[in-house]
C-alpha cells in the first residue's frame, strides 16, 4: 500500500515560517491536500491540488509539490495557527485514499 | 449551507455491528462521492471507504474490508457505515465527508464516537 510520511512535529516562533511536509514516492504525480485539525475538532480543508487555498483561507498558507515531496507553507505563523496539519492524496494506481501521519505544529 | 451530521456512535461491546449515519444538509448529495473518515483516540486521520455519487461502487481501506459497508440513500440524502464484528481498534471517532473532484474533501461532519468496550 502506498504510504505518506510526515514528521510529528515542527516548532516555530510567532511571526515565523512554518515548513510541513509530506513525502511519498512520486508523490509529485498525484493532487495532494491539506487540513488542519484543532483539538476537539473536525478537520478542515486549508490546500488542495498541491496549491489552491478554499475560500476563507488566509493568503500566508501556500502549498508547493516537487517529484517526493509536498509541502505546506505557513508565513507570519500566528498562535491561532496552533495544529495538527495532514496531507491526504488519492493514490489511483491503488484507488485508495491516503493520509499522511500529522504534524503538530507549536507556536512557541 | 452544507452541513454533514453523523450519528449512531456510543459504547458498543466487542463483536457488535452498529450502523453509523451522516445527514447531508444544503447541497444536492446525490452530485457527491462520499466518504468516511475515523480517528483513534490521539492518532491520525485513517480513510475508511469510498462511495460514488450514484452508489454503485465502493472502495475500502485494508483495514476493515470484509467487516465494514459504506451505503447511501440518496432519496433521504443519507449516508451509511455498516460496523461488523467490532474489534477494540476500531474505537474512534467517525467522520463523513464530502468529496470533490480532484479527490479531496472540503466538508466534514463534526464525528461521531464509537467506543468499543465490554
Amino acid at each position: 500500500s502506498y504510504v505518506v510520511t510526515q514528521a510529528p512535529s515542527v516548532s516555530v516562533a510567532p511571526g515565523q515560517t512554518a515548513s510541513i511536509s509530506c513525502g511519498g514516492d512520486n508523490i509529485g504525480g498525484e493532487s495532494v491536500h491539506w487540513y488542519q485539525q484543532r483539538p476537539g475538532q473536525a478537520p478542515i480543508l486549508i490546500m488542495y491540488s498541491d496549491s489552491h487555498r478554499p475560500a476563507g483561507i488566509p493568503e500566508r498558507f501556500s502549498g508547493s509539490i516537487s517529484a517526493n515531496t509536498a509541502t505546506l507553507t505557513i508565513t507570519r505563523v500566528e498562535v491561532g495557527d496552533e495544529a495538527d496539519y495532514y496531507c491526504h492524496m488519492w493514490n489511483r494506481g491503488s484507488d485508495r485514499r491516503v493520509f499522511g501521519g500529522g504534524t503538530k505544529l507549536t507556536v512557541l | 449551507q452544507v452541513l454533514l451530521v453523523e450519528s449512531g456512535g456510543g459504547v458498543v461491546q466487542p463483536g457488535r455491528s452498529p450502523r453509523l449515519s451522516c445527514a447531508a444538509y444544503g447541497f444536492r448529495f446525490r452530485n457527491y462521492p462520499m466518504n468516511w473518515v475515523r480517528q483513534a483516540p490521539g492518532k491520525w486521520l485513517e480513510w475508511v471507504a469510498t462511495i460514488s455519487d450514484d452508489g454503485t461502487n465502493q472502495n475500502y481501506a485494508d483495514s476493515v474490508k470484509g467487516r465494514f459497508t459504506i451505503s447511501r440513500d440518496n432519496s433521504k440524502n443519507k449516508l451509511f457505515l455498516q460496523v461488523n464484528s467490532l474489534r477494540d481498534d476500531d474505537t474512534a471517532v467517525y467522520y463523513c465527508a464530502r468529496e470533490r473532484d480532484g479527490g479531496y474533501f472540503d466538508f466534514w461532519g463534526q464525528g461521531t464516537l464509537v467506543t468499543v468496550s465490554s
